[in-house]
């Protein structure tokens, strides 16, 4: 057990919807990572946030937004939603903003119907 | 930006003989290597890293290598066993928070 927690664990939806995807990371983390991990894609960063501020952004559609909140949980919005998004979402955490261990939760499934 | 290729993507071996997986790097200011196991069913799972200002780290059956001026890096797993069976991952960063992840490898280990 990594201290990760992510909700839900599965979503199912239909194209067009909107859904929120939560994650608190282990205690005394300020750095929360999102990922995305398709079939054919393996693992892509989408977003860090660092005590409530962005910090760096990757691959993130403009369909996708997310934010951190003052009691350091984060949530990753997904909205417009396709075929294409379905896929595993991964939220990971980290004490600081240094190059150091990330600790993955067990991931959210999406799948869009 | 930065692109992390990993090979091979599938790995299969036999109960006791070692693993090897390379992943090479394009931007030559990356510095931060970090190698992730994922179980089945669940999120990844840091096994090791390595700075780029080390050439090689061993933590028990598990060591990395890396070359800056070749710009690949290595997992080494030896005495494998079969709950060593898992994707494993290779990732690179320069700077905090931005990392790159290989495509992974399926690594099965055969009792």
């Amino acid at each position: 057990d990594s201290g990760v927690t992510q909700t839900p664990k599965h979503l199912i939806t239909a194209t067009g919807q909107r859904v929120t995807l939560r994650c608190s990371p282990r205690s005394g983390d300020l750095s929360v990572y999102w990922y995305q991990q398709s079939l054919d894609q393996g693992l892509q960063f989408l977003i860090q946030y660092y005590n409530g501020e962005e910090r760096a952004k990757g691959n993130i559609l403009e369909r996708f937004s997310a934010q951190q909140f003052p009691d350091l949980h984060s949530e990753l919005n997904l909205s417009s939603l396709e075929l294409g998004d379905s896929a595993l979402y991964f939220c990971a955490s980290s004490s600081g903003t240094e190059q150091e261990t990330q600790y993955f939760g067990p991931g959210t499934r999406l799948l869009v119907l | 930006g930065e692109n992390v290729e990993q090979h091979p993507s599938t790995l299969s071996v036999q109960e006791g003989d070692s693993a090897v997986i390379k992943c090479t790097y394009s931007d030559s200011a990356s510095n931060y290597f970090p190698w992730y196991k994922q179980e089945l069913g669940k999120g990844p799972q840091l096994i090791i890293d390595i700075r780029s200002n080390v050439g090689e780290k061993k933590d028990q059956r598990i060591a990395v290598t890396l070359n800056k001026t070749a710009k690949h890096f290595s997992l080494h797993i030896t005495e494998t066993q079969p709950e060593d069976s898992a994707v494993y991952f290779c990732a690179a960063s320069k700077r905090a928070g931005k990392s790159t992840f290989g495509d992974g490898t399926t690594l099965t280990v055969k009792p």
